[in-house]
């Protein structure tokens, strides 16, 4: 079946801009998962989200970001006022429950001018 | 805090060639350990999970093994070939429940034909 997808591929926003990430996980999937990969930082936890319980929030970096799950399906990963630390290729995985194997989009590469 | 290493940071070896990569964690109480590759560009391809209560997994010419008293598992490549070069990434995922990963820094694998 289909796998995890993302839009769009590439973002170039300005700093200070507003800018929204979208995931689509692999239908069934229960779990969501947004990551962070840049260069000095290797690949980091943002945000999780399981099924109808509150999303474990513990890796986001600033009250700048922000995300939300509908319908228990596509995810949004919004990140208000960015800045140039923002730059990053943002990943989304799902998993068909909590602890299960993760499957990874192909990704967002995002770079703030 | 879990801190997940990974050594060598790069190899070179010529096709062929078995190969052992390692990844070392910090607090043994994990739910689960992933492996993945990173093609350049590309996001995260998933090679093998091993549950905590497993000692190893294996798929086609790739193997996984896992001590969590050691705080420790390897990935074995047999008969490596030039269509094994990417960056492989081990991440563990923590707590009683699963859910977010935290990754190593990878390897990067260069196999020479």
């Amino acid at each position: 079946g289909a796998g995890v997808s993302q839009s769009p591929s590439n973002k170039v926003t300005e700093k200070g801009k507003d800018v929204e990430l979208r995931c689509d996980p692999i239908s069934g999937h229960t779990a969501l998962y947004w990551y962070r990969q840049s260069l000095g930082q290797g690949l980091e936890f943002l945000i999780y989200f399981q099924g109808n319980s509150a999303p474990d929030k513990s890796g986001l970096p600033s009250d700048r970001f922000s995300a939300e799950r509908t319908g228990g399906s596509v995810s949004t990963l919004t990140i208000q006022r960015t800045q140039q630390e923002d730059s990053a290729v943002y990943l989304c995985a799902s998993s068909r429950d909590r602890g299960d194997e993760q499957y990874f989009g192909p990704g967002t590469r995002l770079t703030v001018t | 805090k879990q801190e997940v290493t990974q050594i060598p940071a790069a190899l070179s070896v010529p096709e062929g060639e078995n190969l052992v990569l390692n990844c070392s964690f910090t607090d043994s109480a994990i739910y689960n350990l992933q492996w993945f590759r990173q093609d350049p560009g590309k996001g995260l391809t998933s090679l093998l999970l091993i549950q905590s209560s497993q000692r190893e997994q294996t798929s086609g010419r790739l193997n996984a093994s896992l001590d969590k008293s050691s705080g420790r598992s390897t990935l074995y490549i047999a008969a490596s070939q030039p269509g094994d070069s990417a960056t492989y990434l081990c991440a563990v995922g923590g707590g009683n429940q699963g859910g977010k990963l935290i990754f190593g820094q990878g390897t990067e694998l260069s196999v020479k034909p």
